[in-house]
C-alpha cells in the first residue's frame, strides 16, 4: 500500500529564515507530487506541483524532488508569519484518480 | 473564475441520521472527488465522479454514496451516521484525468 510520511512537527522557524519541509513516499512509480497548504479550519490549497527530479521554484517556494531517494521537500524562503500553517504532501494513487496524503507538518513562523 | 463551492459549511447531526453534502466544481472542471479529513490527519479518499459515474472508490463502507449531475455538481450522502463520521468533508474538482485537484472550503460535520 502506498504511503506518505511527514514529520508532524510543529516546526518553528524565525521570521525571515528558510523553512524546510520534507516528505518521503513508498512508491517508486509515482511521477507527480503535490504540496498543499492548509490553514487551521480551512481546506487544503495547492501551492506547488513537481514532476521531474530536481528543483522547481515559484516565488518564495521551491520544491525539490529526488526519485531515487523517494523524497520530496518544500523550501520557503523569507518566511512570513502568514506562512504558519500545516503543509501536506500528496501523490496520485494507483489509478491517478485519488491522491495519497501525508498527515502534514505544522509550521510556525515566529515574528 | 468561480472556484469550488460546498454547502453547508457546518452541520450537526445525531447518530443514525442521514446527511447530504453538496459540491459545485470549479468552472470548466468536470470531475469531482470527495475526501474525509479527521482532525490532525491528511485527507482520505472517498470516491471520484466523472461523467455522472463513480470512477473510483476508496476504502469506505456503502453507507457513503454519491451522485454527479449533468452540470458536474455532486452530492455526498452518508447514511446511518456514526460518531466516527465527524470530520471535515472536502470536495475537490479537476479536469478529466488530471491529477491536479482544487479543493472547496469543506463541510464540517459533527455527529453527536
Amino acid at each position: 500500500q502506498k504511503e506518505v510520511e511527514q514529520n508532524s512537527g510543529p516546526l518553528s522557524v524565525p521570521e525571515g529564515a528558510i523553512a524546510s519541509l520534507n516528505c518521503t513516499y513508498s512508491d517508486r512509480v509515482s511521477q507527480s507530487f503535490f504540496w498543499y497548504r492548509q490553514y487551521s479550519g480551512k481546506s487544503p490549497e495547492l501551492i506547488m506541483s513537481i514532476y521531474s527530479n530536481g528543483d522547481k521554484e515559484d516565488g518564495r517556494f521551491t520544491a525539490q524532488l529526488n526519485k531515487a531517494s523517494q523524497y520530496v521537500s518544500l523550501l520557503i524562503r523569507d518566511s512570513q508569519p502568514s506562512d504558519s500553517a500545516t503543509y501536506l504532501c500528496a501523490f496520485p494513487g494507483d489509478s491517478n484518480y485519488q491522491l495519497i496524503w501525508g498527515a502534514g507538518t505544522k509550521l510556525i513562523i515566529k515574528p | 473564475d468561480a472556484g469550488v463551492t460546498q454547502s453547508p459549511t457546518h452541520l450537526i447531526k445525531t447518530r443514525g441520521q442521514q446527511v447530504t453534502l453538496r459540491c459545485s466544481p470549479k468552472s470548466g472542471h468536470d470531475t469531482v472527488s470527495w475526501y474525509q479529513q479527521a482532525l490532525g490527519q491528511g485527507p482520505q479518499f472517498i470516491f471520484q465522479y466523472y461523467e455522472e459515474e463513480e470512477r473510483q472508490r476508496g476504502n469506505f463502507p456503502d453507507r457513503f454514496s454519491g451522485h454527479q449531475f449533468p452540470n458536474y455538481s455532486s452530492e455526498l450522502n452518508v447514511n446511518a451516521l456514526l460518531l466516527g463520521d465527524s470530520a471535515l468533508y472536502l470536495c475537490a474538482s479537476s479536469l478529466g484525468g488530471s491529477e491536479t485537484q482544487y479543493f472547496g472550503p469543506g463541510t464540517r460535520l459533527l455527529v453527536l
